[in-house]
């Protein structure tokens, strides 16, 4: 059975840091790897996809790796800013379905 | 913009009553997803459908919950006899292929 563990759980950094948050998956049969933002109370964002091909995929700020062999997914935010607080999950695919990490919480303050 | 859809965004409702959501797709996408989020817990899976045809159910999927998608179009999901328990996020997504889901805002239940 897929488990998926997000480590930290919660993180509290001042603006401009470089920050790395850590995703590993039990399962290494994995098809793609997504990384979602979730702000409080709201649905869920797409951040970035990889496909299970691929090693990383970048967007802005933005840059995830995959590693399949180790289990192990790293989304690295460069220069963090106040409005990038929100909770940050993990989810790979498993077959049909996501399967979800329970989150990080990050909260950037200026 | 087409994406995802969901109404009601937040519903409140006492417990003992059924309640009601739909989400509709994005207009070329076969596959709909249902999740259900509590708080401060990642997304678990409920049940997808491809098409018309309800392919996998959760066991989170109580019989108090049924799912359908008619026409394989938009999708329902009914709770019946709501519990204080059932409170949480309820997430509909839809995809093309299977590894790659477009999720919608959700709807809030909140069951008082």
């Amino acid at each position: 059975k897929q488990e998926v563990t997000q480590i930290p759980a919660a993180l509290s950094v001042p603006e401009g840091e470089n920050l790395v948050l850590n995703c590993s998956f039990t399962d290494s049969a994995i098809y793609n790897l997504q990384w979602f933002r979730q702000d409080p109370g709201k649905g869920l964002t797409s951040l970035l996809l990889i496909q299970s091909s691929q090693r990383e995929q970048t967007s802005g700020r933005l840059n995830a790796s995959l590693d399949k062999s180790s289990g192990r997914s790293t989304l690295y935010i460069a220069a963090s800013q106040p409005g990038d607080s929100a909770t940050y999950l993990c989810a790979a695919y498993n077959t049909d379905k996501l399967i979800f990490g329970t989150g990080t919480r990050l909260q950037v303050f200026p | 913009d087409t994406g995802v859809s969901q109404n009601p965004r937040h519903k409140i409702t006492k417990r003992g009553q059924n309640v009601t959501f739909r989400c509709d797709p994005i207009s070329e996408h076969n596959r709909l997803y249902w999740y259900r989020q509590t708080l401060g817990q990642g997304p678990e899976f409920l049940t997808y459908f491809q098409n018309e045809a309800q392919l996998e159910k959760s066991r989170l999927l109580s019989d108090r919950f049924s799912a359908e998608r008619p026409k394989g179009s938009f999708s329902t999901l009914e709770i019946q006899r709501t519990e204080q328990g059932d409170s949480a996020m309820y997430l509909c997504a839809s995809s093309a292929n299977p590894y790659e889901q477009y999720f919608g805002p959700g709807t809030r239940l909140t069951v008082t």
